[in-house]
């Protein structure tokens, strides 16, 4: 049972342009969400989170919006860059557990 | 600083052999800590967390296991590994008392043949 999911495995955007990962889920006691940015061989990085109070949170180029309701969150870049590549991970949060989805590969092309 | 430190970084490993893979965390007292397994072209899969030492809580059942023996030590082992163990492992952790941000370690691949 996949409590978090990316229903879209890569995405190309160009340079410039907006990136938008999207992410659902399934569980309504997750209440805390989050994005992390993974490279190969490494650990992912965070990017942004969102607690389930709010509906949207802003961080320089990236933002994420919230929509309770349809259990739903995305990760807006803008405007994307070439090292903004990489696979884009959510993450829902709920008595102490993080709970990952499969990620997303994005590329930006120049 | 809050850091956080897996070991070794690379690892292989025969089958039936034992594992053990060590993540210690600094800078923060009583965090709640976890393994993660990203297998080939796969999401991360939780395995393991706890919230205190000897606190375990299993999220998959199979042949591995985890210990806390110290406030911000987290190991991962195996008596005997399978070649579906094969995969990139990540120890993380979240500073105490707080839901916020997970932190993670720099990961261990583990390639089992």
């Amino acid at each position: 049972d996949q409590q978090v999911k990316q229903n879209s495995p890569s995405l190309s955007v160009q340079e410039g342009r907006i990136s938008i990962l999207n992410c659902d889920y399934t569980n309504s006691m997750f209440d805390y969400f989050l994005w992390y940015k993974k490279y190969p061989a490494e650990g992912p990085t965070f990017l942004i989170s969102i607690s389930s109070i709010k509906d949207k949170n802003e961080d320089g180029r990236f933002t994420v919006f919230l929509n309770k309701s349809a259990k739903h969150l995305s990760l807006h870049i803008v405007p994307s860059q070439p090292g903004d590549s990489a696979v884009y991970f959510c993450a829902a949060s709920g008595t102490y557990k993080y709970i990952f989805g499969t990620g997303t590969r994005l590329k930006v092309l120049a | 600083s809050q850091t956080i430190h897996q070991w070794p970084a690379t690892l292989v490993q025969p089958v039936g052999s034992p594992l053990s893979l060590e993540c210690t965390v600094e800078g923060t007292s009583n965090p709640n800590l976890y393994w993660y397994r990203q297998a080939a072209g796969r999401g991360l899969q939780l395995l393991f967390y706890s919230v205190g030492i000897g606190q375990i809580s299993s999220e998959v059942p199979q042949n591995l296991s985890a210990s806390r023996p110290q406030d911000r030590q987290f190991i991962l082992s195996s008596k005997k590994l399978l070649l579906s163990d094969s995969g990139f492992y990540l120890c993380a952790f979240v500073a105490g008392g707080y839901t916020g941000e997970l932190f993670f370690g720099e990961g261990s691949r583990l390639t089992v043949l």
